[in-house]
This record gives C-alpha cells, sequence and structure tokens, in this order.
C-alpha cells in the first residue's frame, strides 16, 4: 500500500534552516507530482510548494517563496524540502502529499490522495 | 479562488445527519474539487474528489453534490468516529486553495 513518511523535523531557531524529507512507497514515485502542506497549530491546510515527477516544474506559495527549495531523488523515492531564513510563522506540522495521475483541465498538482503522518517544525528562539 | 465552508462547527449526536457547505468566490472550473477528514492529531484523509466521487474505502455515509460555487459534503447517520475538521479544497484554478474547514463534534 502507499505510504509517505516525513522526517527532519525539528526545533530551530528564527533565521535558521532545516531539510524535510519524505520517503515513499507503494507507487511509481516518479510519475506523479509531489506537494508539501502545512499547518500551523491550531489552523487550517496551505500548500506550501508542489514539484512535477521529473523535478521540470516548481511552484511555491508567496509566503516562502525565495526562502524554500523543493527537490526530490526519484531514485530514492524521496522528496526535499530546504527551508532558509525561517521565521516563527513558519511553524507548523509539515506534511508531504501525492497526487493522482494527470486530470485533463485540472490545474496540478490536482487532489492530495494520500498524507504522510507530518513532520513538526518550531521556529523559536 | 476563495473558499469559504460554513458552519465552523456542527454539533450532532450519533445518527443524525450532518450538511457541511463549501462556497466558492468564483466558480470552481469542471466541479474540480475535494474534500478531506482530519480527525485529531492525524494528517488529512482525502474522501471526496471531481466533487462527488468518493475516494477508495470512504464509506458510502459520505456524500457530496454541488457545482460551480455552491458545493456540499453530506454525512447521514453520523458516528462517532466522524468527529473531525473536514476541509475543502479547489484543483480548478491556480493558486490551489483550501478552505478554513468544518468541525465536526459528536454529541
Amino acid at each position: 500500500q502507499v505510504k509517505l513518511a516525513e522526517s527532519g523535523g525539528d526545533l530551530v531557531k528564527p533565521g535558521g534552516s532545516l531539510r524535510l524529507s519524505c520517503v515513499a512507497s507503494g507507487f511509481t514515485f516518479n510519475d506523479y507530482y509531489m506537494t508539501w502542506i502545512r499547518q500551523a497549530p491550531g489552523k487550517g491546510l496551505e500548500w506550501v510548494s508542489y514539484i512535477d515527477g521529473r523535478s521540470t516544474f516548481t511552484r511555491y506559495a508567496d509566503s516562502v517563496k525565495g526562502r524554500f527549495t523543493i527537490s526530490r531523488d526519484n531514485a530514492k523515492n524521496s522528496l526535499y524540502l530546504q527551508m532558509n531564513s525561517l521565521r516563527a510563522e513558519d511553524t507548523a506540522v509539515y506534511y508531504c502529499a501525492s497526487s493522482p495521475p494527470p486530470i485533463f483541465g485540472a490545474f496540478p498538482p490536482y487532489y492530495f490522495n494520500y498524507w504522510g503522518q507530518g513532520a513538526l517544525v518550531t521556529v523559536s528562539s | 479562488i476563495v473558499l469559504t465552508q460554513s458552519p465552523g462547527t456542527l454539533s450532532l449526536s450519533p445518527g443524525e445527519r450532518a450538511t457541511l457547505s463549501c462556497r466558492a468566490s468564483q466558480s470552481v472550473t469542471s466541479s474540480f474539487l475535494a474534500w478531506y477528514q482530519q480527525k485529531p492529531g492525524q494528517a488529512p484523509r482525502l474522501l471526496i474528489h471531481g466533487a462527488t466521487s468518493r475516494a477508495t474505502g470512504v464509506p458510502d455515509r459520505f456524500s457530496a453534490s454541488g457545482s460551480g460555487t455552491d458545493f456540499t459534503l453530506t454525512i447521514t447517520r453520523l458516528e462517532t468516529e466522524d468527529s473531525a475538521v473536514y476541509y475543502c479544497h479547489q484543483y480548478g484554478s491556480s493558486p490551489l486553495t483550501f478552505g478554513g474547514g468544518t468541525k465536526v463534534e459528536i454529541k
């Protein structure tokens, strides 16, 4: 069955850096968009960044643009999020999520059919 | 597209019917709307995609309808395990957006 497992969450000081990882199994990883979605404590869902299967297309939310970088290693079935210049408002649980096959007429990454259990990132001095 | 969910909280008894609303600030292209369920301490789970299609393994107590700007998730015969926050999400326009969520409490 499909499994997504995040790691790398930690407590980091403002201005610091952190790299999240997500290992996927149970599907052909390189065929699908992958997305990072975050949820601040007690808040709703916010997409952060997504990447296509071949790493030719990436997109970022305005709130993280220029500070975060998404990447993937298909040989390792892994997704990454490099987070630099972290701020207190980046404190959240970060989920990786997979997408279904392309949907004609819809905007990628479409909807999210599988989610990881999340990694907690806390930015505080 | 801004998605507004209502009510903010719904408190119902087991066996009752829950009706959750998701209203879009403009028409959602081709009904590209999904619903997710998030139980406390867990990751969200896909319930519905394409406005009306249940995801694999989702009980038929969950149904959804709507098009354009108005969408509804209905949970019939509520069970205690349905206690969760439910989010709608549109993927017909860029950037993708989520609603703010509706919390369903079971009395």
